[in-house]
């Protein structure tokens, strides 16, 4: 059975560093996302890529966060510098096209120091 | 914005018996309602979904209910078996084509052998 695949699959990083987390969604899912989950808490939507274009990044920090998805296919969150309170699990998802029904990845459990 | 609130946060029952748990969403416009259910260290799995024109779906020992004049939807599992142990998160997609999910606060299901 297809898998969205993420890594690495824990991370643990100083404040004030650079972090990066990447995602390969399952083939044929031209939408992707990141998620953010705080422990204790539901996923929160980061960014909504559809191919290589960012549909929705509202709550994304931008002052911070970046992510990219060059070729439409994998992707890559990046976090500078980062802060403590992003400590969380950090979620990617993928679907087909015009479809609701997401499915997600292992995530990356981030501890920043 | 659309709003999940979902109860019980903890929730604890005998094998073999029930359990229900429920979400209310804010959004009138919200048309697809999916349940995840998330293990520990793991991402969340889409275990069953209804669209709006739709007011009840089962799978096997799962089922839903939606009740959109009230604005509720529930997730019912029958005959529980310690497998059914995990936080289960519910959903709501309140605006058309963009497939954003808002989540609820997730619920923490134990089963007692």
């Amino acid at each position: 059975e297809a898998e969205v695949a993420q890594s690495p699959r824990y991370k643990i990083t100083e404040k004030s560093q650079a972090v990066a987390f990447w995602c390969d969604p399952i083939s044929g899912h031209a939408t992707l996302y990141w998620y953010r989950q705080i422990l204790g808490q539901g996923p929160e939507l980061l960014v909504q890529f559809q191919d290589e274009s960012v549909v929705d990044d509202s709550q994304l920090p931008k002052d911070r966060f970046s992510a990219e998805r060059l070729k439409g296919v994998d992707s890559t969150l990046k976090i500078q510098p980062a802060e403590l309170g992003d400590s969380a699990m950090y979620l990617c998802a993928s679907s087909l096209p015009h479809r609701y029904e997401q499915y997600f990845g292992p995530g990356t459990r981030l501890t920043v120091t | 914005g659309e709003n999940v609130e979902q109860h019980p946060s903890t929730l604890s029952v005998q094998e073999g018996d029930s359990a229900v748990i429920k979400c209310t969403y804010s959004d009138s416009a919200s048309n697809y309602f999916p349940w995840y259910k998330q293990e520990l260290g793991k991402g969340p799995q889409l275990i069953i979904d209804i669209r709006s024109n739709v007011g009840e779906k089962k799978d096997q020992r799962i089922a839903v209910t939606l009740n959109k004049t009230a604005k509720h939807f529930s997730l019912h599992i029958t005959e529980t078996q310690p497998e059914d142990s995990a936080v289960y998160f519910c959903a709501a997609s309140g605006i058309q084509g963009a497939q954003k999910l808002v989540f609820g606060q997730g619920t923490r299901l134990t089963i007692n052998p």
